[in-house]
This record gives structure tokens, C-alpha cells and sequence, in this order.
């Protein structure tokens, strides 16, 4: 059973730079995933930040940025600021019309 | 406006059914596939199943398969997830969501869920 791995937390200072990741337990993420990140506050609907590794989502800031940094997919934040405090998702599509959620990764901006 | 929302939650035995849908406004539903995706309390999201645009193909995850069935109807803008011998870790806020499309293999719209509770 493929898991996708997220670190299950991470803490920036406010206006700082932050790098989240998405990872598979065996193998190696690649653009051939499609990778996507989502934000999600308590309580509500996630949000589409970033799809097919580095597009941006109509509204999103660009201090949000996709990328593949060696083996994984990567979600950077910079200049992070407090509204930036949430929960962080990726999802990766595994194929034959299967997608895969991360643990996701909870960001504390402080 | 767009949007999507989800409706059909509630409180459910253990073996017991419930039918969720979810009714989409402000863009043309059949041209997209569906997805739903869920949380249980205090954990993450999971992808549950997903609905081609033409409803020609559904898939599901393997928590799922077999008691869950995802289907639309495109003439009333909807979408359903009919959810069948249900369990107790079942129990999530269950959202519908918008599939980009095309090769974009992503969700771009969520609406904000319905709760369901599997309990006796």
C-alpha cells in the first residue's frame, strides 16, 4: 500500500521561508504524480494552492511555490506570514483514477 | 456564484445506510468529474472516489470499495456518494470536489462538507 509521507508538523518565523514535503514511502515523487497542495484552516473547506507540481490556483499569492526538490514535491512559503498558520496537504495521483492524500503538515507562523 | 453544497449528513448505526449529495451552482456540472474526499475527527483528508465528467468511470479507494457507491445527475446538478454498511470509522466530515479536468489531475473547488456520524 503506497503512503504519501508529510512532515506531520513545521514552524517559521513571520516573514521567513519555509519548504513542506511530499514524499512516497517507496519510490520517488516526480512530475508524472501531479502533484497538488492544499490549504486547510479549522473548520474549513481546504483550498487549492498549487496543482500539477508548480501552477498556482487563481488568488493565490506568489509566495506560494510548487516544486520538485530531489525525490519529493515541495511546497515553499516565502515571506510567511501569521494567516499562513494552517494545515498543509498534498496530494499525489497515482494513476488508473486513484489519488492519494498526504498526512499533511501543520505550520505554525510564530 | 460557484459553489458546491453538500448535504444528507447525519447520526447512523453501524451497518446502517445514508445517501450524501452535494449540489453544484455557477458553472456547467457536467463538464467536470467529482470527487469526494473526507475527515475524520482530528485526522487528515482522505480521498474517498471520484466520477468522470460523462460518468464513464468511478473509482474508489480501498477503504470504500465495495460498500460505497459515487454517482451523478447531471440534470439536477448533483452529485451523490450512497454509503452503505457503514462503520465507525466512517465517521468524517464527508466534501465534494471539483476535478480540474482534462490532464489537470487535481481539485480546484470544495465545498464545506456534511458531517457523518456512524455510531449505535
Amino acid at each position: 500500500q503506497t503512503v504519501v509521507t508529510q512532515e506531520p508538523s513545521f514552524s517559521v518565523s513571520p516573514g521567513g521561508t519555509v519548504t513542506l514535503t511530499c514524499g512516497l514511502s517507496s519510490g520517488s515523487v516526480s512530475t508524472n504524480y501531479y502533484p497538488s497542495w492544499y490549504q486547510q484552516t479549522p473548520g474549513q473547506a481546504p483550498r487549492t494552492l498549487i496543482y500539477t507540481t508548480n501552477t498556482r490556483s487563481s488568488g493565490v499569492p506568489d509566495r506560494f511555490s510548487g516544486s520538485i526538490l530531489g525525490n519529493k514535491a515541495a511546497l515553499t512559503i516565502t515571506g510567511a506570514q501569521p494567516d499562513d498558520e494552517s494545515d498543509y496537504y498534498c496530494v499525489l495521483y497515482m494513476g488508473s483514477g486513484i489519488w492519494v492524500f498526504g498526512g499533511g503538515t501543520k505550520l505554525t507562523v510564530l | 456564484q460557484v459553489q458546491m453544497v453538500e448535504s444528507g449528513g447525519g447520526v447512523v448505526q453501524p451497518g446502517r445506510s445514508l445517501r450524501l449529495s452535494c449540489a453544484a451552482s455557477g458553472f456547467t456540472f457536467s463538464d467536470y468529474g467529482m470527487h469526494w474526499v473526507r475527515q475524520a475527527p482530528g485526522k487528515g483528508l482522505e480521498w474517498v472516489a471520484v466520477i468522470w465528467f460523462d460518468g464513464s468511470k468511478k473509482n474508489y479507494a480501498d477503504s470504500v470499495k465495495g460498500r460505497f457507491t459515487i454517482s451523478r445527475d447531471d440534470s439536477m446538478d448533483t452529485l451523490y456518494l450512497q454509503m452503505n454498511s457503514l462503520r465507525a470509522e466512517d465517521t468524517a466530515v464527508y466534501h465534494c470536489a471539483r476535478w480540474f479536468g482534462n490532464s489537470v489531475y487535481a481539485m480546484d473547488l470544495w465545498g464545506q462538507g456534511t458531517t457523518v456520524t456512524v455510531s449505535s
